[in-house]
């Protein structure tokens, strides 16, 4: 089956700045990447999604790419504000989502 | 229809006892999935429906677990003689499969607590 790993584990950044978090995935027929936010106690809310045909989607401050060739998929949230902080998890599919462990962000102001 | 309704919010049972959670998708969406996620990881596939068939089935559901889908509407998790390590955060999720995001969709999750 399908296996997604996340890194970091958790994320510190200052207010302002950019944060990065790089997940990779292990099958080629993959063809659906989504990226959720997590806040304590609630739902996983659907932040940006790519699927396979597409190597980068911006939405504001947030971008996704997509490398398929190397089967890693990447999320950039840049001018971080202290309520960005929450848990991210990148998930991979093909009709179910396989999701990453996850990676805590804190947002310093 | 806003949204996928999960239904009870949270549950708190004693170990051995039998449970059941609902779930009520977004109308339109044929696909239906559960999922498990305890503190600190990601969630956990458990099963999917499209329409009312049962399409595939995690390792992780053990013989305790059953789900259903009656009419391909609403679904039922049911889990019979509860166990500690059962307790977790149940997540349903609905999708269309021609939707050109699939419209991904989570309920807000039934918290069950074993004692």
């Amino acid at each position: 089956g399908e296996n997604v790993e996340q890194h970091p584990s958790t994320l510190s950044v200052q207010e302002g700045d950019s944060a990065v978090i790089k997940c990779t995935y292990s099958d080629s027929a993959s063809n659906y990447f989504p990226w959720y936010k997590q806040e304590l106690g609630k739902r996983p809310q659907l932040i940006i999604d790519i699927r396979s045909n597409v190597g980068e989607k911006k939405d504001q401050r947030i971008a996704v790419t997509l490398n398929k060739t190397a089967k890693h998929f990447s999320l950039h949230i840049t001018e971080t504000q202290p309520e960005d902080s929450a848990v991210y998890f990148c998930a991979a599919s093909i009709h179910k989502l396989s999701f990453g462990a996850g990676t805590t962000v804190t947002v310093r102001a | 229809d806003t949204g996928v309704s999960q239904d009870p919010r949270h549950k708190i049972t004693k170990r051995g006892q039998n449970v059941t959670f609902r779930c009520d998708p977004i109308s339109e969406h044929n696909r239906l999935y559960w999922y498990r996620q305890t503190l600190g990881q990601g969630p956990e596939f458990l099963t999917y429906f499209q329409n009312e068939a049962q399409l595939e089935k995690s390792r992780l559901l053990s013989d305790r677990f059953s789900a259903e889908r009656p009419k391909g509407s609403f679904s039922t998790l049911e889990i019979q003689r509860t166990e500690q390590g059962d307790s977790a955060m149940y997540l349903c999720a609905s999708s269309h499969d021609r939707a050109s995001n699939y419209g991904y969709t989570f309920g807000s999750g039934t918290r069950l607590t074993v004692v």
